[in-house]
């Protein structure tokens, strides 16, 4: 079975600094994977998705992920923190052996980001 | 172009009532998912329709839950009677039917059993 381990609950930078956010998956067929963003008050929103194109991802809002098969990683990335970042964060990844068009997410627990002024 | 929508945005609830829950997908996506997340816990898949046909219900959590799409079109899921671990946010994503195509969520509902 797939999974996705997101490592931190919670994680808080300062205004201009590195975000960083963990993500590790299991599958034993190549993934897809993804991440989500979820503001106060509203739904999920796609960030950015890696289906096997470029290991480099380019996503909304200056950020990117880089698919890391060797470390089963895909970890979130962007370069300087702004406020409107303060947000929950998930990793997915998609389980294409389902057959058919049943591509259904499995999440991680998410990670909440929190930006100091 | 209208985003998927979920009403009711929030609904509360006694044990052993009922709630019917509805997904109005994005028009023109054959794909309709199920999700929920219970506090404290990860998003978990529920079901899966393609049209009006269900495709995967592994994610059911027990007869009490009941999804319907008639028509290929919006969507509702009832719990009934509704348990106090039913509480949580059911969202509804859509999307069409490539692998690799955006699932877009709705807000979700957030439910409550007391």
């Amino acid at each position: 079975a797939q999974s996705v381990t997101q490592l931190g609950s919670h994680v808080s930078v300062s205004e201009g600094a590195l975000v960083l956010l963990r993500c590790n998956y299991s599958s034993s067929v190549p993934p897809y994977l993804f991440w989500y963003v979820q503001y106060p008050n509203q739904g999920l929103q796609l960030l950015l998705k890696y289906t096997s194109a470029a290991t480099l991802v380019k996503g909304i809002n200056g950020f990117e992920a880089e698919f890391k098969k060797s470390e089963t990683s895909f970890h979130l990335t962007k370069p300087s923190a702004h406020m409107s970042d303060a947000a929950e964060y998930f990793c997915a990844v998609s389980d294409l052996r389902s057959g058919g068009s049943n591509y259904k997410l499995t999440f991680g627990k998410g990670t909440l980001l929190t930006v100091n002024p | 172009e209208a985003g998927v929508t979920q009403f009711p945005s929030h609904s509360v609830i006694e044990k052993g009532q009922t709630v019917t829950l509805r997904c109005d997908p994005i028009s023109g996506h054959d794909n309709l998912y199920w999700y929920r997340r219970v506090m404290g816990k990860e998003i978990k898949f529920l079901l899966h329709f393609v049209k009006e046909s269900k495709q995967d219900e592994s994610g059911m959590p027990n007869n009490r839950f009941l999804a319907e799409r008639t028509g290929g079109t919006y969507s509702t899921l009832k719990v009934q009677p509704a348990e106090l671990e039913d509480s949580g946010v059911y969202f509804c994503a859509s999307s069409q039917v490539r692998s690799t195509d955006t699932q877009y969520f709705g807000p979700g509902t957030r439910l409550t059993v007391l």
